[in-house]
C-alpha cells in the first residue's frame, strides 16, 4: 500500500479538465515538496511538476499543480489523446529513516 | 546532454546476487545525489535507495535494507546497486535517476528477473 494515495483512474473527453488528487501526511506532503511524473508504457517516467507547482521548461501550461497542507493535485486542462498515460505524485518522507515515496499512480484515459 | 544508462539486469535465481550499474554523462556525478527506483511488471514506481555526493549518507527502502547496497564512483561517473538475497518480489525494471528529490533525469531502465 502506497504512502501517498491517488485514485487508480481518471478519464475525460478531449478538451475537458481532469484533476488527480494525491493525499499524504505531515511527514511527506505536509513538510516537503511534491513532484509529479508522467509515464507511458515501456518508457521511463518524465517529470511534469516539481516543487509543488513548477513546470520544467517546455512543458505545456495545460499541466498545473497545487498543494495544500497534506494534499496535492495535478490538473490537466484541454485534455488531449496524447495525455493518456500513468501519473504519479511523489514526495520525500521524513518518517522512519527517510525515504522518497510515490503514489500508486493514476491511469488517465482519454475517452 | 545529461544521460543515464543502466546495465547489469539479468535473470537470476532466488537467493542470488546481481550488481547494477548506471553510467552518467553530461554532468559531474560528484555534484549530485543519485537514486534508484524500480517498477515491477504492471505495477507502480517504487523508490529503492539514494546516496549523497560523498557516500556519507544513504537511504534505503525498508524491504531492501541489509540486502542492497548503493554506491558510487565519482571518478568514473558511475552509480551502482549491489543486490543480494534476491527474491521474486525484487523482479522489476530498475531505473537510476539524478537527485534525492528525483527530477527530470532518468535512465531507460534495466530489467531484473528473479526466477528459478
Amino acid at each position: 500500500q502506497s504512502v501517498l494515495t491517488q485514485p487508480p483512474s481518471a478519464s475525460g473527453t478531449p478538451g475537458q479538465r481532469v484533476t488527480i488528487s494525491c493525499s499524504g501526511n505531515s511527514s511527506n506532503i505536509g513538510s516537503n515538496y511534491v513532484s509529479w511524473y508522467q509515464q507511458f508504457p515501456g518508457t521511463a517516467p518524465k517529470l511534469l511538476i516539481y516543487k509543488n507547482y513548477l513546470r520544467p521548461s517546455g512543458l505545456p501550461d495545460r499541466f498545473s499543480a497545487s498543494k495544500s497542507e497534506t494534499s496535492a493535485s495535478l490538473d490537466i486542462s484541454g485534455l488531449r489523446s496524447e495525455d493518456e498515460a500513468d501519473y504519479y505524485c511523489a514526495a520525500w518522507d521524513d518518517s522512519l529513516s527517510g525515504r522518497y515515496v510515490f503514489g500508486a499512480g493514476t491511469k488517465v484515459t482519454v475517452l | 546532454e545529461v544521460q543515464l544508462v543502466e546495465s547489469g539486469g539479468d535473470l537470476v535465481q532466488p537467493g542470488g546476487s546481481l550488481r547494477l550499474s548506471c553510467a552518467a554523462s553530461g554532468f559531474s556525478l560528484s555534484n549530485y545525489w543519485m537514486s534508484w527506483v524500480r517498477q515491477a511488471p504492471g505495477k507502480g514506481l517504487e523508490w529503492v535507495a539514494c546516496i549523497n555526493q560523498d557516500e556519507s549518507v544513504k537511504y534505503y527502502l525498508d524491504s531492501v535494507r541489509g540486502r542492497f547496497t548503493i554506491s558510487r564512483d565519482n571518478a568514473k561517473n558511475s552509480l551502482s546497486l549491489q543486490m543480494n538475497s534476491l527474491t521474486a518480489e525484487d523482479t522489476a525494471v530498475y531505473y537510476c535517476a539524478r537527485d534525492r528529490i528525483i527530477g527530470g533525469y532518468w535512465g531507460q531502465g534495466t530489467l531484473v528477473t528473479v526466477s528459478s
